[in-house]
C-alpha cells in the first residue's frame, strides 16, 4: 500500500534561516509523483512543488527545493530564508497508482517561523 | 477567476439532517475529488470520479454518497449526518499535464459541524 509519513508533527524556525520538513513514502510504483502543499490558517491548500520519480534533478521554485533521495525514499522540503508569512501546515503527498489519480497525504507538519 | 469552487463554506447541522455540498470547476478537468481533513489525519480520499459518470469509492466512503453530475460538478450528499462527520471537506480536480505531471487544483474547502 502506499503510503506517505510526516514526523514532525511541528517546527519551529527563526526568521531568515533555512529549514527542513522530513518527507518518506512507500510505493512498489516506478513511476510516481511527490508533491509539497502549504495550508495557512485561512485554509485553502496552495500547491508549493512538484518531483517526479524519473526526474534527474532536484525540484526547485523560488524559496522551496524538494531534496529528492529515491534510493532511501525520502522527498524533504527545504524552505530558505523563512519569512512569517511561511507559518503554516505543510504537507507532503504522493499521486496515488492506477486510473483514480488521486493524492495521498502524509499528517502534516505545522511550522512557525519565530521573529 | 478559474478553479473550483465549493459552496457552501461553512454549515452546522443537526444529527440525522441530509445536506449536499456543491463542487464545480471550469477547467474542464476530468478527474474530480472529494476529501475530507480532520486535526492531526492529513486529507482522506472520500469519493472520486475519474470521469464524466462514473465514481468510486476511496479511503473514507462510509455515510456518503456523491453524483458526477457533468464534467464541471461532482457533489457529495451525507443522507444522516453524524457528529463524527463534522470536517472540512475539500474538492479537487486533476487533468494531466505534461505525460505523467498532473496538476491538481483545491476548492477553499466547507468546514461542517453536526450537533
Amino acid at each position: 500500500a502506499q503510503k506517505i509519513t510526516q514526523t514532525q508533527p511541528g517546527m519551529f524556525v527563526q526568521e531568515k534561516e533555512a529549514v527542513t520538513l522530513d518527507c518518506t513514502y512507500d510505493t512498489s510504483d516506478p513511476s510516481y509523483g511527490l508533491f509539497w502543499y502549504k495550508q495557512p490558517s485561512s485554509g485553502e491548500m496552495i500547491f508549493l512543488i512538484y518531483q517526479g520519480s524519473y526526474d534527474q534533478q532536484n525540484a526547485t521554485e523560488g524559496r522551496y527545493s524538494l531534496n529528492f533521495q529515491k534510493a532511501r525514499k525520502s522527498a524533504n522540503l527545504v524552505i530558505s530564508a523563512s519569512q512569517l508569512g511561511d507559518s503554516a501546515m505543510y504537507f507532503c503527498a504522493m499521486r496515488g497508482s492506477g486510473s483514480q489519480g488521486n493524492l495521498i497525504f502524509g499528517k502534516g507538519t505545522k511550522l512557525s517561523v519565530k521573529p | 477567476n478559474a478553479g473550483v469552487t465549493q459552496t457552501p463554506k461553512f454549515q452546522v447541522l443537526k444529527t440525522g439532517q441530509s445536506m449536499t455540498l456543491q463542487c464545480a470547476q471550469d477547467m474542464n478537468h476530468n478527474s474530480m475529488y472529494w476529501y475530507r481533513q480532520d486535526p492531526g489525519m492529513g486529507l482522506r480520499l472520500i469519493y472520486y470520479s475519474a470521469s464524466e459518470g462514473t465514481t468510486d469509492k476511496g479511503e473514507v466512503p462510509n455515510g456518503y454518497n456523491v453524483s458526477r453530475l457533468n464534467k464541471r460538478e461532482f457533489s457529495l450528499r451525507l443522507e444522516s449526518a453524524a457528529p463524527s462527520q463534522t470536517s472540512v471537506y475539500f474538492c479537487a480536480s486533476s487533468e494531466a499535464l505534461r505525460g505523467r505531471i498532473y496538476g491538481y487544483t483545491f476548492g477553499s474547502g466547507t468546514r461542517l459541524t453536526v450537533v
